[in-house]
């Protein structure tokens, strides 16, 4: 079956790098999305990955993809407050499948 | 629309009432889906539909769960004799549905309270 995990918690301070972790069980997930949920506001999509790729880069996001260890990594530079959010982790299985998604990694920046 | 839109955003009901959820997806976006987040966890998927077929239910909790899309557009999730445990945010999705990465573009969601 199909398994997203991530960590619940990441603080850091402005100007930093944060960096948010996922692993996820089915080796044979297509693609991979990290979105965005800020307090009271729907589910934003970020960026996403395609299997094939080790690495995505889109202005201050890098996505990493480790397809052997089934691990996904998310950097965000220079991370700035309005950064502070949850991000969800997804896979989707072949043939356009529903999103399965983690429990979410709640970022807080300290100014 | 410009976006998917939920109605209502806010749902207060007492224990044992029907409540039925609605989704307007993007137009002309074949796939529509629906999950629901508790407090503190990720979206869990309950169904979803290509065009107006239902290509999956295996996500619905139980048989007092039911959505429909009639015209291949607008849906509905139907949530009969409800129960407390059925508090939740209920978000729903649309995407093109063409090959390739499949873009989930969510609405605000419709938060539901059961007393």
């Amino acid at each position: 079956g199909e398994d997203v995990e991530q960590s619940l918690f990441l603080s850091v301070r402005e100007g930093d790098s944060s960096v948010i972790n996922c692993t996820y069980t089915d080796s044979s997930s297509t693609y991979l999305y990290w979105y965005k949920q800020e307090p009271g506001a729907g589910l934003q999509l970020l960026t996403y990955i395609f299997s094939n790729m080790d690495m995505k880069q889109d202005q201050r996001l890098t996505v990493l993809l480790n397809k052997k260890d089934k691990h996904l990594s998310l950097r965000i530079a220079d991370t700035q407050t309005g950064d502070s959010a949850i991000y969800f982790c997804a896979e989707m299985a072949p043939g356009n499948t529903p999103l399965v998604f983690g429990k979410g990694t709640r970022l807080s920046v300290i100014a | 629309g410009a976006g998917v839109s939920q109605s209502p955003r806010y749902k207060v009901t007492k224990r044992g009432q029907d409540v039925a959820l609605r989704c307007d997806p993007i137009s002309g976006h074949v796939s529509l889906y629906w999950y629901r987040q508790a407090l503190g966890q990720g979206p869990e998927f309950l169904t979803y539909f290509n065009y107006e077929a239902q290509q999956d239910k295996s996500g619905l909790p139980n048989d007092r769960f039911s959505a429909e899309r009639p015209e291949g557009s607008i849906s509905t999730l139907t949530i009969q004799r409800t129960e407390q445990r059925d508090s939740a945010m209920y978000r729903c999705a649309s995407s093109p549905g063409t090959a390739g990465a499949n873009v989930l573009t969510f609405g605000a969601g419709s938060r539901l309270t059961v007393l």
